[in-house]
């Protein structure tokens, strides 16, 4: 697999679900960003987790970093219509701050 | 809160021909950055930009594309004699510093005809 890929590409929840999406990367990583994206728009960031923090909270979202099996997750509790749009890890190596994203899961939260 | 903008949101251009997209990062941000994103494909990273230089640029970052901060503002990147392939989204990030998270703009969409 290729460094920051997201599953699953794409995630249908009923409003008030939870939910998650995994990220998975190759290399050793200095940190871990979330961003979404709403269609057509710029990225927003989330959470930024160090590699060596193992979760992180920000509101309704969660995030956790296990390096051992280099991947992470982002739990988005009581979702809501608006949270509807693409969400993407990047990461980072130590010394080269440019970020590699993943492929994105596209969450849609059905009304 | 500060954010990073973009100008223009959209850009239609002639194959051929030059294209400067515009940049204006977080005031007291160091570090800037350009990535691309090619329509459903991932957002990737073009160059970075520290202390009046590039710090790194990737392979997509040839001859034709090129970089500057002619101000304590702005940051641009120049793309040279454009190709259909060089349609996409470009984004503009800033950051303070390695540890910090990236900020990106809204991006500006280039369409080569």
């Amino acid at each position: 697999s290729q460094q920051g890929e997201e599953d699953p590409q794409a995630l249908s929840i009923q409003e008030g679900e939870n939910a998650t999406m995994n990220c998975s990367y190759k290399t050793s990583i200095n940190n871990l960003q979330w961003y979404r994206q709403n269609s057509g728009r710029g990225l927003v960031h989330l959470i930024l987790i160090r590699s060596n923090e193992r979760e992180k909270h920000s509101g309704r979202l969660r995030v956790t970093l296990d390096t051992s099996k280099k991947s992470s997750s982002l739990l988005i509790t009581a979702s809501r219509a608006a949270d509807t749009a693409s969400y993407f890890c990047a990461t980072d190596n130590f010394g080269n701050e440019k970020l590699t994203f993943g492929t994105g899961t596209r969450l849609t939260i059905i009304p | 809160e500060p954010e990073v903008t973009q100008t223009p949101s959209h850009q239609v251009t002639q194959m051929g021909q030059e294209v400067i997209l515009r940049c204006v990062p977080i005031s007291n941000h160091l570090y800037f950055y350009w990535y691309r994103q090619i329509l459903g494909q991932k957002v990737e990273f073009l160059v970075s930009f520290y202390n009046n230089e590039i710090s790194e640029k990737s392979e997509i970052f040839d001859d034709q594309f090129s970089v500057e901060r002619p101000d304590g503002s702005n940051f641009t990147l120049k793309i040279r004699s454009t190709k259909l392939e060089d349609s996409a989204m470009y984004f503009c990030a800033s950051t303070g510093g390695w540890d910090q998270p990236q900020h990106f703009g809204d991006g500006t969409r280039l369409s080569i005809l």
